[in-house]
């Protein structure tokens, strides 16, 4: 079946380390996005790419670096810059670039600071 | 830029009784709804979706949410609630252009009472 596989489903950071969550999907779509979420919060978009080799910011992309080499693939590395960067991550994929197409989810990273 | 508002944090229903979350969104021109629902520690699954025609929307898991344009509103129903149905649940609205995003209210969480 066809979907979005993030890993590791749980992680932890140390003080001033990078870390790098995964997202990989096979549903041969072109827009990727990622989503931060915290109680109480919602969804708050970091970054989305519409094409490959392409990205743009979201609301809160300050402390995230994003890359997008292959269509299927779309990791996020949450840097030492981010200062508060306990929280679910959500990675989201549809077939349209914009916001008339539904998105796909995969089943998120709790990330967590030692 | 659109807007979304889910006015009720929290919402405790009995088991077998009927339920209405609410949904409120801003945006000049017709917009693409959605009703997601999300299982603790897991992604967002689409319940449905609204983009155009009928007015009524019938989704998954016997749920169904109606666009009213006067109210501004597309209110997520089921007749009869199951204990499984407890979860987040979440609106969100889009628009047509493709430079657009998805935006996310900030959830309702649906308490079941055996």
């Amino acid at each position: 079946d066809g979907g979005i596989t993030q890993s590791p489903k749980y992680l932890f950071r140390k003080e001033g380390q990078n870390v790098t969550l995964s997202c990989e999907q096979n549903l041969n779509h072109d827009a990727m996005y990622w989503y931060r979420q915290d109680p109480g919060q919602g969804l708050r978009l970091i970054y989305y790419s519409q094409i490959v080799n392409d990205f743009q910011k979201g609301d809160i992309a300050e402390g995230y670096s994003v890359s997008r080499e292959k269509k299927e693939s779309f990791p996020l590395t949450v840097t030492s810059a981010q200062k508060n960067p306990t929280a679910f991550y959500l990675c989201a994929s549809s077939s349209g670039n914009g916001g008339n197409q539904p998105q796909h989810f995969g089943d998120g990273t709790r990330l967590s600071i030692l | 830029a659109q807007s979304v508002t889910q006015p009720d944090i929290h919402i405790t229903v009995s088991e077998g009784a009927s339920l209405e979350l609410r949904c409120n969104y801003s945006y000049g021109a017709t917009p693409y709804l959605f009703w997601y629902v999300q299982s603790p520690g897991q992604g967002l699954q689409l319940l449905l979706k609204y983009f155009s025609g009928d007015t009524l929307v019938q989704g998954i898991k016997g749920f169904e949410a109606e666009f009213k344009r006067s109210q501004s509103s597309f209110n997520l129903r089921k007749p009869s609630v199951h204990w499984s149905d407890a979860a987040e649940y979440f609106c969100a609205v889009g628009a047509s252009s493709s430079a657009s995003k998805i935006i996310f209210g900030s959830g309702t969480r649906l308490s079941i009472r055996p």
